[in-house]
């Protein structure tokens, strides 16, 4: 089945910076990888998510890339503010099997 | 307001007693899913449902069952609960899961003691 490592698991970034998490996955034929953001004590929400058929995508101060060739995508924050404090969620997309699957999460900790 | 329900939010059990979490969307979504969350391991599926009558495994099935005999419900039971099943689960709905975001209900946290 489809493996998705995410990293780094813990992340501090002083406000005002940029952070940056990255998945990698194992299925070629995976096409659909969004981002969730889970606050805590609330139930994951989706950010943003990008297709096999776009190499990157832009709403604000949040972008995913996305290389199909090296089989990894990344989620970037920029101009961290405090309220980015949570833990977020690659997933990926297996067509064939019909089943979004998960990375084990990243805790961002912004500090003021 | 669109949304997916699910109850009870907190439970605390025994080992042995069934129980049965009820999970419920108005989005007319064909896709449900359960997922199990665990500190260190992410969202860990349980079980998925692609429309009525449809369901399948998904990574960690063990103790667990589930039913879709209609499109809005898709309720979690436990037959025989053990304390390896305290977690937080959260129940999913989408429309049809290829390119449409998952949409989760606020959790149920269960503890078998």
């Amino acid at each position: 089945g489809e493996n998705v490592e995410q990293h780094p698991s813990t992340l501090s970034v002083q406000e005002g910076d940029s952070a940056v998490i990255k998945c990698t996955y194992s299925d070629s034929a995976s096409n659909y990888f969004p981002w969730y953001k889970q606050e805590l004590g609330k139930r994951p929400q989706l950010i943003i998510d990008i297709r096999s058929n776009v190499g990157e995508k832009k709403d604000q101060r949040i972008a995913v890339t996305l290389n199909k060739t090296a089989k990894h995508f990344s989620l970037h924050i920029t101009e961290t503010q405090p309220e980015d404090s949570a833990v977020y969620f690659c997933a990926v997309n297996n067509f064939g099997n019909e089943k979004l699957t998960f990375g084990t999460g990243t805790r961002l900790t912004i500090i003021p | 307001e669109a949304q997916v329900t699910q109850n009870p939010r907190y439970l605390i059990t025994v080992t042995g007693k069934k129980l049965t979490v009820t999970c419920s969307q108005n989005m007319n979504h064909e896709y449900m899913s359960w997922y199990r969350q665990d500190p260190g391991l992410g969202l860990r599926q349980i079980y998925y449902s692609m429309n009525v009558e449809v369901t399948d495994k998904g990574d960690v099935p063990e103790g667990y069952k589930v039913s879709r005999k209609e499109k809005r419900n898709f309720p979690l039971i436990l037959e025989s609960p053990s304390p390896n099943q305290t977690s937080l689960y959260f129940c999913a709905s989408s429309r049809d899961l290829r390119d449409s975001p998952l949409h989760f209900g606020n959790g149920t946290r269960l503890t078998v003691t």
